[in-house]
């Protein structure tokens, strides 16, 4: 079954810029796998960030952004708050229909 | 405002078989959009376990196809989940959720259940 890959943890200052990304296990991620991205706090259910590789969902901050960097999908969180603080997921949609999640990232704001 | 509410016993023994119903409020399951689940155990990441279009396609997780069922009740608006066969690695928690199948992501999710699996 494909992998899909993303860092364990990541750390950034206040108001600094990062970049998570989502891969995969064997080729290249595209447009065509519709990356999402959703945001999860302890003991919530996850919330949608991004969809459609960069379409951002309704109230999410602009401060939110994804693309396609390299043979990624990425989440760039510009200008980092406190309450960013969280786990990021990833998900792509693998021809055949199956929805598949990454790992998940750790994002630290200190 | 689409809301999803997941309902179920937090217990289940091994062996024996986890049901859980998710009840939407807001929209008509008939009305389009994928409806599934995914699962979280604790302290790890979220495990996609399956969709379904209502007169439509369904998605399995291959590696859960085997012991997964999903039904629809389009009298009560809800939809369900069973899992047969369980273990202790079944323990999660359990979150419904609407697939945009236009965009192809989770759009909506229920607060979610946790289910354990112990004797």
């Amino acid at each position: 079954q494909t992998v899909v890959t993303q860092e364990p943890s990541f750390s950034v200052s206040p108001g600094g810029t990062v970049t998570l990304t989502c891969g995969l296990s064997s080729g290249s991620v595209s447009t065509s796998y519709y990356p999402s991205w959703y945001q999860q706090t302890p003991g919530q259910a996850p919330r949608t960030l991004i969809y459609n590789t960069n379409s951002r969902s309704s109230g999410v901050p602009d401060r939110f952004s994804g693309s396609i960097l390299g043979n990624k999908a990425a989440l760039t969180i510009t200008g980092a708050q406190a309450d960013d603080e969280s786990d990021y997921y990833c998900v792509l949609i693998m021809a055949d229909g199956v929805s598949v999640f990454g790992g998940g990232t750790k994002l630290t704001v200190l | 405002q689409v809301q999803l509410q997941e309902s179920g016993p937090g217990l289940v023994k091994p062996s024996e078989t986890l049901s859980l119903t998710c009840t939407v409020s807001g929209y008509s399951i008939t009305s389009g959009y994928y409806w599934g689940w995914i699962r979280q155990p604790p302290g790890k990441g979220l495990e996609w376990i399956g969709s379904f279009y209502h007169g439509g396609n369904t998605y399995y997780n291959p590696s859960l196809k085997s012991r997964v069922t999903m039904s629809l009740d389009t009298s009560k608006n809800q939809f369900s989940l069973k899992v047969s066969s369980v273990t202790a690695a079944d323990t999660a928690v359990y979150y419904c959720s609407r697939k945009n199948s236009g965009n192809d992501y989770f759009d909506y999710w229920g607060q979610g259940t946790l289910v354990t699996v112990s004797s």
